[in-house]
């Protein structure tokens, strides 16, 4: 069985600048998770779909943070315009119902 | 709403010894529990679970962990670690009804000395 699918796993960017990560999650899982780790930190739940609608956003900085998932399938999560703080790894995970699994992550530098 | 306690942020121990990771947790319902692992560069894996039934559970790479309700604890353990299992481990709750809204641990960093 095929994992969460990420990409890209790695970008830089400079501060201001826009950045998209996309998010195939396993097949037939209805829940999408975005979290955002930052080193040394745990996993904080930036937003979290059921099919495609919204659960969660509550921690979703909506100034510059935005995301979709279309179709209920494949998720994006934007960043526009990045700052310094932005800089952390983005985990996507989805679940069938009770357990939950995540991609590799796409990690992120804004310089 | 659930809380998890990871009250050991680093834990080193040499390699071939016995590790105990500890995780307590709160909840004013019922909870399905877990342990991720995080292999430095990379995204979370499952190491094991627990969602019903026997409360010692195994898991992957000769991992275990016991539900203990009473005392609301998922305490992770291996009889023996590698220099591989240097990483850093997460536990995590979710309710057992409604939406699958995650909280994790702070994490616990297993450092193995060789």
């Amino acid at each position: 069985e095929a994992g969460v699918a990420q990409s890209p796993r790695y970008k830089i960017i400079e501060k201001r600048q826009s950045v998209a990560f996309w998010c195939n999650p396993i097949s037939g899982h209805a829940t999408l998770y975005w979290y955002q780790q930052i080193l040394g930190q745990g996993p904080k739940l930036l937003i979290q779909f059921q099919n495609n609608g919204v659960v969660d956003d509550s921690q979703l900085p909506k100034d510059r943070f935005s995301a979709e998932r279309l179709k209920g399938v494949d998720s994006t999560l934007k960043i526009q315009p990045a700052k310094l703080e932005d800089s952390a790894v983005y985990l996507c995970a989805s679940s069938p119902g009770n357990t939950i699994y995540f991609g590799e992550g796409s990690w992120l530098t804004v310089v | 709403a659930q809380s998890v306690t990871q009250l050991d942020s680093q834990v080193p121990v040499f390699e071939e010894a016995p590790v105990e990771l500890r995780c307590n947790y709160s909840s004013s319902v019922s909870v399905y529990l877990f342990w991720y692992v995080q292999y430095p560069n990379q995204g979370l894996q499952l190491l094991l679970k627990y969602l019903s039934g026997s409360t010692l559970v195994k898991g992957i790479n000769g991992f275990e962990a016991e539900f203990n309700k009473s005392q609301t604890s998922f305490h992770l353990r291996k009889p023996s670690v590698h220099i591989s299992d240097t990483a850093e481990y997460f536990c995590a709750v979710i309710p057992s009804g409604g939406y699958q809204k995650v909280t994790f641990g702070t994490g616990t960093k297993l450092q193995v000395i060789p």
